[in-house]
């Protein structure tokens, strides 16, 4: 079973708005990703937590902000989010930081 | 800057036909290899991995690394209409063993 689920699939938000993305896998995966996949583009990480620590961000602007709850879920927090944050909301996770497995994504449009 | 290339698309191929995806990588630390399928409007979906040099087979799948060259292929065999979709090469390199994904190839198979 790789099976990542992420909600919620679609989410519309306003520029004031505070939104969260969820992502929850229960395969034991020790390493869980996110990424922003804008369209024709490849995913471009965010975010890395390995043993529901952050080990990785890219230099993401404060207005993302993640959170790793415990080994099964992650959480994308927004908050004043620009038009240009548009894009779809990928979460990875992998049980060993090789192989990585997607959920199949949320798609944010901010208006 | 570490760096996954793709040989631009799109590419297209009769039914039946050899599809021939090819990638090249600028990081000669990286030592595992992928191979993704995104469908338009879905996530990305883990079709190959490989570690080591030669070839790997899987079904209709074979995927081929070159360290020296630094080179990855990805040949699908017996092509069908539903192997139409953008087939993205990653390189896992970094601390974290984060993947590097090249821009993708889209495939196109005609009926």
């Amino acid at each position: 079973d790789t099976e990542v689920t992420q909600t919620p699939k679609h989410l519309v938000m306003g520029m004031t708005n505070k939104k969260s993305l969820k992502c929850e896998q229960h395969m034991g995966h020790r390493a869980m990703y996110w990424y922003k996949q804008k369209a024709k583009k490849p995913p471009e990480l965010m975010f890395v937590y390995s043993y529901e620590k952050l080990s990785i961000n890219e230099s993401v602007p404060s207005r993302f902000s993640p959170e790793c709850p415990n080994s099964s879920l992650l959480n994308l927090h927004l908050h004043a989010l620009q038009p240009e944050d548009s894009a779809l909301y990928l979460c990875a996770s992998s049980p060993d930081h090789y192989e990585q497995y997607f959920g199949p994504g949320t798609r944010l449009t901010v208006t | 800057q570490k760096e996954v290339e793709q040989n631009s698309g799109p590419l297209s191929v009769p039914e039946g036909a050899i599809a021939s995806l090819n990638c090249t990588y600028s990081d000669r630390g990286s030592q595992s290899f992928f191979w993704y399928r995104q469908y338009s409007g879905k996530s990305p979906e883990l079709i190959m991995s490989i570690y080591s040099n030669g070839d790997k087979e899987d079904g209709r799948f074979t995927a081929q690394l070159n360290k020296a060259s630094q080179y990855v292929s990805l040949l699908i065999r017996d092509s069908q209409p539903s192997d139409s979709a953008t087939y993205l090469c990653a390189a896992e390199s970094g601390s974290a063993r984060q993947l590097t994904f090249g821009s993708g190839t889209q495939l196109t198979v005609l009926p």
